[in-house]
């Protein structure tokens, strides 16, 4: 099972400055990479695919990057909306054995 | 709209079953593949299962090999958890997720949810 570590647990950081969360996959996943939003009481919601491909809806302040192993997800002018849960996923098996990171939780500094 | 709605969970006994199913509409659900994912009161992600399009080609987290399977009805637009034996540790919110791609993509719709426990 590929592993997924995501730093730190927690950012604590104020608003309109950049965030920085890192994955780290304890295996090559190449690019097949995912970030989610969740926020409380909410379902996950996708931001990045393929490493740094923004979904649909996604404001471009959200950006990803890395390939292989080493993964960031920026947030260059932090909203209000912004401060949630962040996890990362791999999704490269075949049969399906996705694994998420533990999650980083962005607060309000 | 584009839309996931699971239904299912309930308050389960240890070693008993019960069966999660999930209702998709405003997309062409044999075109997808189709996955499950957990989350614990108060914790993060777990995926869970996944099923391609055409059901050819089916994964499981270790946590649930052997106890859990997956399946679709492509005709009626749905998607099924079958939990057997189960655990005080499958207590969660259990999400039903479309994949981007017919195969293993990312997961671009998720429903809200349908909760689990398990206790005596």
């Amino acid at each position: 099972e590929i592993v997924m570590t995501q730093s730190p647990a927690t950012l604590s950081v104020s608003p309109g400055e950049r965030a920085t969360l890192s994955c780290r996959a304890s295996q090559s996943v190449s690019s097949n990479l995912a970030w989610y939003q969740q926020k409380p009481g909410q379902a996950p919601r996708l931001l990045i695919y393929g490493a740094s491909t923004r979904a649909t809806g996604i404001p471009a302040r959200f950006s990803g990057s890395g390939s292989g192993t080493e993964f960031t997800l920026t947030i260059s002018s932090l909203q209000s909306e912004d401060f949630a849960v962040y996890y990362c996923q791999q999704y490269n098996n075949w049969p399906p054995r996705n694994t998420f990171g533990q999650g980083t939780k962005l607060e309000i500094k | 709209e584009v839309q996931l709605v699971e239904s299912g969970g309930g308050l389960v006994q240890p070693g008993r079953s019960l069966r999660l199913s999930c209702a998709a509409s405003g997309f062409t659900f044999d075109d997808y593949a189709m996955h499950w994912v957990r989350q614990a009161p108060g914790k993060g992600l777990e995926w869970v299962s996944g099923i391609s399009w055409n059901s050819g080609s089916i994964g499981y987290a270790d946590s649930v090999k052997g106890r859990f399977t997956i399946s679709r009805d492509n005709a009626k637009n749905s998607l099924y958890l079958q939990m057997n034996s189960l655990r005080a540790e499958d207590t969660a919110l259990y999400y039903c997720a479309k994949d981007m791609t017919r195969v293993n993509d990312a997961f671009d719709i998720w429903g809200q949810g349908t909760m689990v426990t398990v206790s005596s």
